[in-house]
């Protein structure tokens, strides 16, 4: 089964505006983490919460995570251009394998 | 913080040919590192698990005569992929694990895109 499905897969929004992502996962984890790709590029470590958490913040990120639903969001608030890029949530399960979701493409207009 | 490195950052090859991708964990040690493949606007796929003095654990699906994983120290893992075609052009991205117990974090390498012809 997938792990990971998030949406939407496409969020285009003008600057300052907030964008949301959302991420859904099928089994238990040890925690949700949240990561940010440039295209061509690598992966930059967001924000990570665990599993006993509901929600966290990290400057202008704030993720909540619903473990009855199996559900997080990632809310980046006052959005820039520079925040232009694909966003993946990732599980932590045993051993600490990740299993990263589809990802959002997210485009700020200037 | 933590900083990953991958070389080649591109590299093309003929049909038949093996091409290795080096990781390296430039200012930590890492005992664990792991292997990512990644299609065009898709996810990243576990590959395989990288122990260090230990054979890699690879995910099912995975041919590990096809893509020979070496961990020989603990701040370098190899992935080589072996007589390589066109169906193995992808972007592979290693990461290098801080941590044993308790809270562990991925660092990933900025990536190797192969493009096999």
């Amino acid at each position: 089964s997938q792990q990971g499905e998030e949406d939407p897969q496409a969020l285009s929004i003008q600057e300052g505006e907030n964008a949301t992502m959302n991420c859904s996962y099928k089994t238990s984890i040890n925690n949700l983490q949240w990561y940010r790709q440039n295209s061509g590029r690598g992966l930059v470590h967001l924000i990570l919460i665990r599993s006993n958490e509901r929600e966290k913040h990290s400057g202008r990120l704030r993720v909540t995570l619903d473990t009855s639903k199996k559900s997080s969001s990632l809310l980046i608030t006052a959005s820039r251009a520079a925040d232009t890029a694909s966003y993946f949530c990732a599980t932590e399960t045993s051993g600490s394998r990740l299993t990263f979701g589809e990802g959002t493409q997210l485009t700020v207009n200037p | 913080g933590a900083v990953v490195s991958q070389h080649p950052s591109r590299v093309i090859c003929k049909s038949g040919t093996s091409v290795k991708i080096e990781c390296r964990s430039l200012d930590f040690q890492a005992t664990t590192m792991f292997w990512y493949r990644q299609f065009p606007k898709k996810s990243l796929m576990l590959m395989a698990t990288s122990n260090e003095g230990s054979k890699a654990t690879y995910e099912q699906g995975v041919e590990k005569d096809k893509f020979l994983i070496n961990h020989a120290s603990l701040t370098l893992s190899t992935l080589t992929v072996t007589s390589a075609h066109p169906e193995d052009s992808s972007f592979y991205i290693c990461s290098a694990q801080i941590g044993t117990s308790g809270t562990k974090t991925q660092y990933f390498g900025p990536g190797t895109r192969l493009l096999v012809l």
